[in-house]
Order: C-alpha cells, then structure tokens, then sequence
C-alpha cells in the first residue's frame, strides 16, 4: 500500500544545531508540503513542492529550506535550531489536480528546541 | 489575504447526537474546500471535500454545507459516536493546489 512517512517521529536537539526532517511518500504525488502545528494556530504551511526541482515558501518559511531532488522525497532542514521552531511538523502530499487536494498527511515529527 | 477561522475551538455532544461543526474563510475566490479530522497524536485524515459549485455534499454519517453568500462551511455529523472525538480542520483551496488550514474545533463526546 501507498504510504507517507516522517522520520524521526520525535527529536530533541540544541539551539544553533542545523537539523533535517524527512519526508518519504510512494503515493507518486507530485505536490508535497510541509506544515508545522502550534496550539492555538492549527496548521500553518512552511515550504511546499509542485515537482522535482520546484520549491515555494509557505507562510511562516523563515529558518527552514527544503530541495526536492526527486518525487518521492521533501525532506525540512533547520538552518539554525531556534526554541521557537519547537512544534510538531508535518508532511503532506497530493496529486496535481488544479485545486484538487485531497491530500495524506504523515504522522508527524515532534521536535523540541532545548 | 487568505484565512480560514473556526467559531468555536470546543464543542462537546451527547453520543447519538448530531454535531455540527462550523467554518468561515476570508478569500471568496477559493473553489476546493476539505475538512480534516485529527485523532491525538496522528496526522490530519481525510473526511469529505466540496468544490465551489456544490452547496451540500454527503458522506457516510457526514455532510458539509457551503454557503458561498456569507463564505461559510459547516461540517455535520450525524449520531455521533465516541470514535469521532478528535479535532476537526477545514481548510480552502485555489486553483494552485495550497491548502490554508483554521485553527480547528476539538469535538468532545461524551456517553
């Protein structure tokens, strides 16, 4: 079966330290976002991929980057570990479909920014 | 700008109840509309979408209502069941396939 996932599922890592996120789907979904979930501000887009090569910012991008050097991969990477990126991130993809988003989430990362 | 805001963060029902969960989005040219149910500790799941032309859309237990007048969404259940406790999402959709998700409602049902 087609699938989504996210590893770790849980990190706990310095301030300073760069650290990456990854995203693995066998859906062969052309889009793929991430998107980081706070309490009390839901989920809020990072990053998001429309196909190989092609990488936008989302809404709150800043101190993340992601590449997307092949369709089943979008892995998150945290320049510089900041506390205020402690959250719970997650993976998202989708087939093209002009608007059709009937997307599959992972199960999520839970990272803590000591 | 784009946004999608939620009424009411709780909502608690009776088990065997219908609930209704209620959505208001900002950006009135979005075609594509989702609701999402989260479990504690699991990824956003899938429950039943409608596009801008519709004005009602049934699933099994599930229905949603678009009113495009007033931009605003609702997602009913009917005889809710304990299984249904979890957070419920919408979020909206252009044509560029970007999901915009609200703050969520968490549905509590009690016996």
């Amino acid at each position: 079966d087609a699938e989504i996932t996210q590893s770790p599922r849980h990190k706990i890592t310095e301030t300073g330290r760069q650290v990456t996120l990854a995203c693995h789907q066998t859906w062969n979904h052309n889009n793929m976002f991430w998107y980081r979930q706070d309490l009390g501000h839901g989920l809020r887009l990072i990053h998001y991929s429309y196909g190989v090569q092609d990488t936008n910012k989302g809404e709150v991008s800043d101190g993340y980057s992601v590449s997307r050097s092949n369709t089943e991969d979008l892995p998150l990477t945290l320049e510089s570990a900041a506390s205020s990126q402690t959250s719970v991130y997650f993976c998202a993809s989708s087939p093209t479909g002009q608007g059709n988003t009937e997307a599959v989430f992972g199960q999520g990362t839970r990272l803590t920014v000591v | 700008g784009e946004s999608v805001g939620l009424h009411l963060p709780t909502l608690s029902v009776q088990e065997g109840d219908n609930s209704i969960i209620n959505c208001a989005y900002s950006n009135s040219a979005s075609d594509y509309f989702i609701w999402y149910k989260q479990e504690s500790g699991k990824g956003p799941q899938f429950i039943i979408d409608i596009r801008s032309n519709m004005d009602k859309r049934q699933g099994q237990r599930v229905t949603v209502l678009l009113n495009k007048t007033v931009k605003h969404l609702s997602l009913q259940i009917a005889a809710t069941q304990p299984g249904d406790s979890a957070v419920y999402f919408c979020a909206d959709s252009l044509w560029t396939d970007k999901l915009i998700f609200g703050t969520g409602t968490r549905l509590q049902v009690f016996p």
